[in-house]
Parts: structure tokens; sequence; C-alpha cells
């Protein structure tokens, strides 16, 4: 069975406090993504990395940096917390290729609250 | 306009009946249409994918896409209790880059 983990389920941080959210799969997956999940929005892709080192933005990816030091490790960094980053974040990972990447498989998610 | 359209809801039914969710969207590049089930905290979790137009059937679950309409549909048949969830419907293809695009999800509860 493919596993997503992530580091933390609940998570309670002060305004201008530096966020690590770590994510870990453990099936050689090449992409690792990072989203956001808000009512009504959806998912909302942060950031995505399709090999160690490698990163591209996704479509909202201002206030977010991230780090792939190690291919089965995904990090999400909020450089200093802010109220309207308080959301629900997932973490996932696919193959890579055509025809292999649809199929995402995604953590349990981490409920940040930033006050 | 958003690249794919999905109702809210919520969507109550009684237990035993056919359940419709369905999805509209913008870009015609999407080739694979996928349709990821949620349980309340939890992450999505693949239920069903399509590629290109046409249905595709697994148990109780059937995926439908129209690729002349734009419109994906997915049906439950005998919905049970444990259908309760919410359902998203995502998209990917050669649009030029490498995302998933989803739909905001759509909540399903089954009364018994």
């Amino acid at each position: 069975d493919v596993k997503v983990t992530q580091s933390s389920r609940y998570l309670v941080k002060r305004t201008g406090e530096k966020v690590f959210l770590e994510c870990v799969q453990d099936m050689d997956h090449e992409n690792m993504f990072w989203y956001r999940q808000d009512p009504g929005l959806g998912l909302r892709l942060i950031y995505f990395s399709y090999d160690v080192k490698m990163k591209e933005k996704g479509d909202i990816p201002e206030g977010y940096s991230v780090s792939r030091e190690k291919k089965e490790r995904f990090s999400l960094i909020l450089e200093s917390a802010s109220t309207n980053q308080t959301s629900m974040y997932l973490c996932a990972s696919s193959l890579m290729g055509q025809g292999k990447d649809y199929e995402q498989y995604f953590g349990p998610g981490t409920r940040l609250t930033v006050t | 306009q958003k690249e794919v359209e999905q109702d809210p809801g919520p969507l109550s039914v009684p237990e035993g009946a056919i359940v419709s969710l369905n999805c509209t969207y913008s870009n015609s590049a999407f080739q694979y249409f996928m349709w990821y089930r949620q349980y309340s905290r939890k992450g999505p979790e693949l239920l069903m994918y399509t590629y290109s137009s046409g249905n595709k059937e697994d148990g109780r679950f059937t995926a439908q896409v129209d690729k002349s309409s734009k419109y994906i549909s997915l049906f439950i048949r005998d919905s049970q209790p444990s259908d309760s969830a919410t359902y998203l419907c995502a998209m990917s293809g050669n649009t030029g880059g490498f995302k998933t695009i989803f739909g905001a999800g759509t909540r399903l509860f089954v009364k018994a």
C-alpha cells in the first residue's frame, strides 16, 4: 500500500512564525505536490516537485517555499505565517510519465490555524 | 470562469438511491478525468479514472465523460451510508504543464 504521511494532523501557529510542514512517501514516486484545501475553492496547487532539488510553482506559491533534498521527502515552508494561510494542507505523490501521473496519493492532511 | 466547475452541494439522498455527480470544464486539452473520494478528516483517494471519452464501470460506480459537451459524471447505484463523503472531480492532460485541476467537491450524505 502506498503511504503518504504528514508530520502533523493539527497545528496552531502565531502570525509571523516560520512554519514547516513535512511530507514523506514510501513508494519511490518521482512527483510530489503540496495543495491547500479551502471550502468552496477545492484543492489549489502551491508547489510541486518532479525530482530531488527540483521544484515548480503552482497556482498560489506566494508566501510559501518548498524543499526536496531526498526523493521521499517534500517540505512546505511558510516563511512568515499569516492568518490567510489558515487552511488544510495536503501533500500528494505520484509516478511520473504519460498515463502514470494522473493518480495522486494523498496524505491525511495538516489543519493549520494561524492566530 | 473556473477551469472546472462542480456544485458543492450538499446532496442528501436516502439509502438505495441512484446518485449523479457532475462537473463541467473549459479546457479541451484535458485527457484524463478522475473522481476522488474524500472522507471527513482524511485525504482524497482515487475512486475512478477515465482516459478520453466514454464510460467506465466499477461495481456500483460508473464514470462518464462527454468531451463534446465538456461534461463528466459519476453515478453511484444503490447508494450506501458508507458512500457519504466529498467527491472531487479532477482533470489533467497536455495543458502545457504538469497540473491536475480539481473541482471544489460535492458533499454527499446518504441517509439510512
